[in-house]
């Protein structure tokens, strides 16, 4: 089975500039999260999704980041414009409604200059 | 999800030894799910525990959810080199959402 794809894997970008993410789950997970996870940090909760309806984005900076699951399937978060302070791991995971395992993608490592 | 505190931050150990890390809040916790993230990897899930009281076994791993669903630990007996990584726990809601803990790091040495 495949597992939670996301991309870009590696970003480097200067402040001011934007990034997007892109993440597609495990089939048939109707669940997606975005975690960010700062260097030596535990991951943080910016948005969740169930199918293409939000659940809870009340960690998400929403006067620059966004999100959106148009269809129910993948979903691409953006930042725009990036801060220093956003240099993280972008973490999509995904999972089925009503059970408790999140499947983790390998992460997008931004890096912002 | 509620704030959950890790301790220790770190943990060295020789391998052989035991390793135990621990898992705090101050308000009842709905369930805790504990994951693991190597180093440069992402966190991969290891178990959740829903009742009080729980003690679950997976190998040389022992999981225990306390009485009061205040607390949890996590415990690995006889370290291994492949044991090294982050260990951190997660409260979850009731629709899925998770708060992780600052996690504990683990690093064994051969």
């Amino acid at each position: 089975e495949a597992g939670v794809a996301q991309s870009p894997r590696y970003k480097i970008i200067e402040k001011r500039q934007s990034v997007a993410f892109w993440c597609n789950p495990i089939s048939g997970h109707a669940t997606l999260y975005w975690y960010q996870q700062i260097l030596g940090q535990g991951p943080k909760l910016l948005i969740q999704f169930q199918n293409n309806g939000v659940v809870d984005d009340s960690q998400l900076p929403k006067d620059r980041f966004s999100a959106e699951r148009l269809k129910g399937v993948d979903s691409t978060l953006k930042i725009q414009p990036a801060k220093l302070e956003d240099s993280a791991v972008y973490l999509c995971a995904s999972n089925l409604p009503g059970t408790g395992e999140l499947f983790f993608g390998e992460g997008s490592r931004l890096t912002v200059l | 999800g509620q704030q959950v505190m890790q301790i220790p931050q770190y943990q060295h150990v020789q391998e052989g030894e035991d390793f135990t890390t621990y898992c705090n809040s101050s308000t009842t916790l709905s369930n805790i799910q504990w994951y693991k993230q190597r180093p440069g990897g992402h966190p991969v899930f290891l178990i959740q525990l829903v009742k009080s009281g729980e003690v679950k076994k997976q190998k040389r791993l022992t999981f225990q959810f306390g009485e009061a669903k205040k607390n949890s630990s996590l415990h690995i007996t006889a370290t291994q080199t492949t044991d090294v990584g982050t260990y951190f726990c997660a409260d979850g809601t009731s629709y899925g959402k998770l708060t992780f803990g600052q996690g504990t790091i683990l690093t064994v040495h051969p």
